[in-house]
């Protein structure tokens, strides 16, 4: 099956700060989200982004489908930004999402 | 409109018995996908339910089985339970519009421990 890895496992940031987190993915997606995992458990939706550039407020994503891979930008980070973000793809048409292992942010103040 | 919901939110069980989860997914949506997290091995994939059918399923024992109404609500159960079925369990819905539009929106999860 598709291999799904996120880098960097853990992040340490200061407030105010901008990170980068990247998802490469082994093989052609039909859809790539990434998800931000609060700390009572749920994903929380934050890009659906197969290929292309889109931002949402502090937030941007990109995914370079044919180079198989995706980042995550989140500039001006704010304590509230902690948690795990997830990379997930969907193989084939269906809806069965492999997932990365995630990046652990912390923000401090 | 709202999201996806399951229930219970928590939940305590000992070794050898059963346990039913419920998901109700968005209003519209008729995917329905169940996921189990656990620190080891992360979030895998059980099974996904799309107009009452079952059309993907992941590797997990035959312990391990769900089913969908007409109305898109899904159940899933596990039976003989085992220590290591101790886990958060997600479910997922989607509109399932084609392949090339499937966004997939997930509920709070249930926190199953099992004794």
């Amino acid at each position: 099956g598709i291999q799904v890895e996120q880098s960097p496992p853990d992040l340490i940031l200061q407030e105010g700060a901008n990170s980068t987190l990247r998802c490469n993915f082994s093989d052609s997606v039909n859809n790539l989200q990434w998800f931000h995992q609060n700390p009572w458990g749920q994903l929380i939706n934050l890009f659906y982004i197969p290929s292309g550039t889109k931002q949402n407020g502090r937030l941007s994503a990109t995914t370079v489908a044919t180079e198989r891979y995706s980042l995550l930008y989140i500039s001006s980070s704010q304590t509230t930004d902690s948690g795990v973000y997830f990379c997930a793809v969907e193989e084939t048409s269906g809806s069965r999402l492999t997932f990365g292992e995630g990046t652990q942010l912390t923000v401090n103040p | 409109k709202a999201g996806v919901t399951q229930t219970p939110r928590y939940l305590i069980k000992t070794r050898g018995q059963q346990v039913t989860l419920s998901c109700s997914p968005i209003s519209g949506h008729r995917s329905v996908s169940w996921y189990q997290q656990t620190p080891g091995q992360g979030l895998q994939f059980l099974f996904e339910y799309f107009s009452e059918t079952q059309r993907n399923k992941g590797n997990f024992p035959g312990r391990f089985s769900g089913r969908q109404f007409s109305n898109s609500r899904s159940e899933m159960n596990v039976s003989t339970l085992e220590l290591g079925d101790s886990a958060l369990y997600l479910c997922a819905s989607s509109f399932l519009a084609g392949v090339t539009y499937n966004e997939q929106f997930f509920g709070p999860g249930t926190r199953l421990t099992v004794l």
